[in-house]
C-alpha cells in the first residue's frame, strides 16, 4: 500500500526518557513534516524537510530533533521527555511543487509521558 | 491573529440532511490554497477537498463542496446527505504563497466536531 507510515502507534514513557518516532512515505513526495496535535485537537507544525533539508523549524524546544536520512524518511527524536510533551504526533508528506498538493498524514503516534 | 478561524466547536445534523461547516481565513497573499480534512474518532487525518484562490468555480468532491467567497475570506465546507460515518472532527487549513524559505506547510484551524444524529 502506498502511504505514510509511522511507528509506534502508541508510546508510553516516563519523564526524562529519550524516545524516537519513525516515519516513512512511499508516495514519492519530496517534502515531509511533523505536526503536533494537543489535547484540544489543535494541529501545529513543528518541522518541515524538503529533500533531506530542514526548511521549517517552528518554536520547538531543542529537545526535539528531526532527522531525515533520505527524502522518504523523517524521524523525530525527543530527549528528556516532559509531561507537556504528551500529545499525538503526526508525520505528513506532500509534493513541494504545486500549491494544491495536499498533505498526506500518517496515522499518528500517541505519546503519553508519565 | 489566527489565520484560520472555525467558529463552531461543535455541530449537530440529522442524518440525510445537509450541513455547513464555517471557515474564515486571514492572508495578505493573492495566491493561496484552502483545504479541508476529516479526523474520525480513530484518529487519522483524511484529505477531503481543495480550493485554490484563483479557482473560479467552487470545488466539489462527491458529497463535499466548498462554498468559497473570496471577498469575505470564507471557505465553508458543505456536506450533503449526511451519513452516520460523517461524524468526526473537521479541520480547515490554508497554504499561503510559496516563500523563499520553501514553506509548504498547512496552517490549521481549531476544528469543528460534527455529530450526525440518526
Amino acid at each position: 500500500d502506498t502511504a505514510v507510515s509511522q511507528t509506534p502507534k502508541y508510546l508510553v514513557t516516563q519523564m526524562g526518557n529519550d524516545k524516537s518516532i519513525k516515519c516513512e512515505q512511499n508516495l514519492g513526495h519530496d517534502t515531509m513534516y511533523w505536526y503536533k496535535q494537543d489535547s484540544k485537537k489543535f494541529l501545529k507544525i513543528m518541522f518541515s524537510y524538503n529533500n533531506k533539508e530542514l526548511i521549517i523549524n517552528e518554536t520547538v524546544p531543542n529537545r526535539f530533533s528531526p532527522k531525515s536520512p533520505d527524502k522518504a524518511h523523517l524521524n523525530l527524536h525527543i530527549n528528556s521527555l516532559e509531561l507537556g510533551d504528551s500529545a499525538v504526533y503526526f508525520c505528513a508528506s506532500s509534493h513541494r511543487t504545486g500549491g494544491n498538493s495536499p498533505l498526506h498524514f500518517g496515522n499518528g503516534t500517541r505519546l503519553t509521558v508519565t | 491573529a489566527q489565520k484560520i478561524t472555525q467558529t463552531q466547536p461543535g455541530m449537530f445534523v440529522q442524518e440525510k440532511e445537509a450541513v455547513t461547516l464555517d471557515c474564515t481565513y486571514d492572508t495578505s497573499d493573492q495566491s493561496y490554497g484552502l483545504f479541508w480534512y476529516k479526523q474520525p474518532s480513530s484518529g487519522e487525518m483524511i484529505f477531503l477537498i481543495y480550493q485554490g484562490s484563483y479557482d473560479e468555480q467552487n470545488a466539489t468532491e462527491g458529497r463535499y463542496s466548498l462554498n468559497f467567497q473570496k471577498a469575505r475570506k470564507s471557505a465553508n465546507l458543505v456536506i450533503s446527505a449526511s451519513q452516520l460515518g460523517d461524524s468526526a472532527m473537521y479541520f480547515c487549513a490554508m497554504r499561503e504563497a510559496y516563500s523563499g524559505a520553501g514553506s509548504y506547510q498547512l496552517t490549521f484551524g481549531k476544528g469543528t466536531k460534527l455529530s450526525v444524529i440518526p
